[in-house]
């Protein structure tokens, strides 16, 4: 069965410092992976999607992950966190097999202090 | 492009009442998704729709039901609150069922069952 771990439900990180936040997924065949950016009051917005190719990922607003398949994991990545980056962040997965069936993580909270 | 939009932002029930929420997508979508949303429980996939005219259970339906009369449309019903289907409810749509696509979600209906 397909599933999907965030094991952080916060991430705390000043401004100006590198931010990761993690995910682990879990299918049974080829995944894609996806994350998503929800702000407050708002709906999810697509950040980026590993579907095939370059490990790394480059998505919207600086964002970046890394897609490990020995480690089953795409962490999401910043170089240097904006306190505008604060939001709640979803890792998503889909079986390659498996067609539009998306399993979605907890969701990780994300806080940048200035 | 108004995108994925949605009614009501925010509604109050009695146990036992009921309601219709609506989607609206401009993107001539086919495919179109209803979700809630819970604490700690990241999305969870109530119906969805590959077409005009057809519906599909998803993981949670128990309790709700739907209608795709249009194809930009897309409603989700409950016939009969109850205080476990409080919750933020999103809409989504994407072009088709491919693994790779895109979701793109609505801003959110907040339910509170009294």
């Amino acid at each position: 069965a397909q599933s999907v771990a965030q094991p952080e439900d916060q991430v705390n990180v000043a401004e100006g410092n590198p931010l990761t936040v993690k995910c682990t997924y879990s299918v049974s065949g080829n995944p894609y992976l996806f994350w998503y950016v929800q702000y407050p009051n708002r709906g999810l917005q697509f950040l980026l999607k590993y579907i095939t190719g370059d490990n790394l990922v480059k998505g919207s607003y600086g964002f970046e992950a890394e897609f490990n398949k020995s480690q089953t994991s795409f962490h999401l990545k910043k170089p240097s966190a904006l306190v505008s980056d604060s939001a709640l962040y979803f890792c998503a997965v889909r079986d390659v097999t498996g067609g539009f069936k998306t399993i979605f993580g907890a969701g990780t909270r994300l806080f940048v202090k200035a | 492009n108004a995108g994925v939009t949605q009614t009501p932002k925010f509604r109050v029930l009695k146990t036992g009442q009921s309601m219709t929420l609506l989607c609206a997508q401009d993107m001539n979508h086919e495919y179109m998704y209803w979700y809630r949303q819970d604490p700690g429980m990241g999305l969870r996939l109530i119906h969805y729709s590959v077409g005009e005219g057809t519906t599909a259970k998803g993981e949670v339906p128990d309790g709700y039901n739907v209608s795709r009369l249009k194809k930009q449309n897309f409603l989700l019903g409950l016939e009969s609150a109850a205080p476990s289907q409080t919750s933020v409810y999103f809409c989504a749509s994407s072009a088709n069922g491919m693994s790779q696509e895109t979701q793109y979600f609505g801003p959110g209906t907040r339910l509170l069952v009294l």
